[in-house]
């Protein structure tokens, strides 16, 4: 079985452009959840998803949003983006119904 | 009350030896205790996950044990190995909460040959 798919794997974007970063979660998992790491606050949550509803939310400005298509895929944005956006965003996803969390390798942005 | 706390920031084990890394929590809702290890240029793998009902829980090398009272809980590698070398996250969940894991600050090992 795939495990979590995050695409592209890195990235360099300019100060105030928008980016968006894409998951495919394990099939059959239909809850996704998206996670800031950066060394300084380490790992922190931004939101989850589960049938395409946004279930549970971070402490994250409105630059930062998401969405979840009918396959469970989920893409989450960062508008505007800011030099202390520069992290691994990384994805997980659940079995409905289970609490283990699987994580994809992350999508390193660098904003230059 | 939604800090998890890791210590320590850093760890140098011989090889054969037993690594500890030890977490502790302030929110009693967490229910929901897990391991992660995270290799350079990876995303985190779970390793090992345990509940409150239960004090002790041992998968191979890797034993976490559990103080509800305390609110701590502790990762223990038996037979340190190079390979162990990463980087070890401790984290809670609350149910209610599903999806959403609160991180500790995360340990890096290193296993000495």
């Amino acid at each position: 079985k795939a495990g979590v798919t995050q695409t592209p794997r890195y990235l360099i974007k300019t100060r105030g452009q928008q980016v968006t970063l894409s998951c495919s979660p394990i099939s059959g998992h239909r809850s996704v959840s998206w996670y800031q790491q950066t060394p300084g606050q380490g790992l922190q949550f931004l939101f989850e998803y589960f049938s395409e509803t946004q279930r549970n939310k971070g402490n994250f400005p409105g630059r930062f949003s998401g969405r979840q298509f009918s396959n469970s895929r989920s893409e989450m944005n960062v508008s505007t983006l800011e030099l202390g956006d520069s992290a691994l965003y990384l994805c997980a996803s659940s079995l409905t119904g289970r609490v283990e969390a699987f994580f994809g390798q992350g999508t390193r942005l660098t904003v230059v | 009350q939604q800090q998890v706390k890791q210590s320590p920031q850093s760890l140098i084990v011989q090889k054969g030896g037993i690594s500890i890394i030890n977490c502790a929590y302030e929110n009693t809702a967490f229910d929901y205790f897990p391991w992660y290890q995270q290799f350079p240029g990876k995303g985190p793998a779970l390793l090992i996950a345990i509940r409150p009902d239960v004090s002790e829980k041992k998968e191979g090398r890797f034993t976490i044990s559990f103080n509800k009272s305390a609110k701590q809980f502790s990762l223990h590698i038996m037979d340190s190995q190079p390979g162990d070398s990463a980087t070890y996250f401790c984290a809670a969940r609350r149910e209610s909460n599903t999806g959403k894991l609160i991180f500790g600050q995360g340990t890096t090992l290193q296993v000495k040959p």
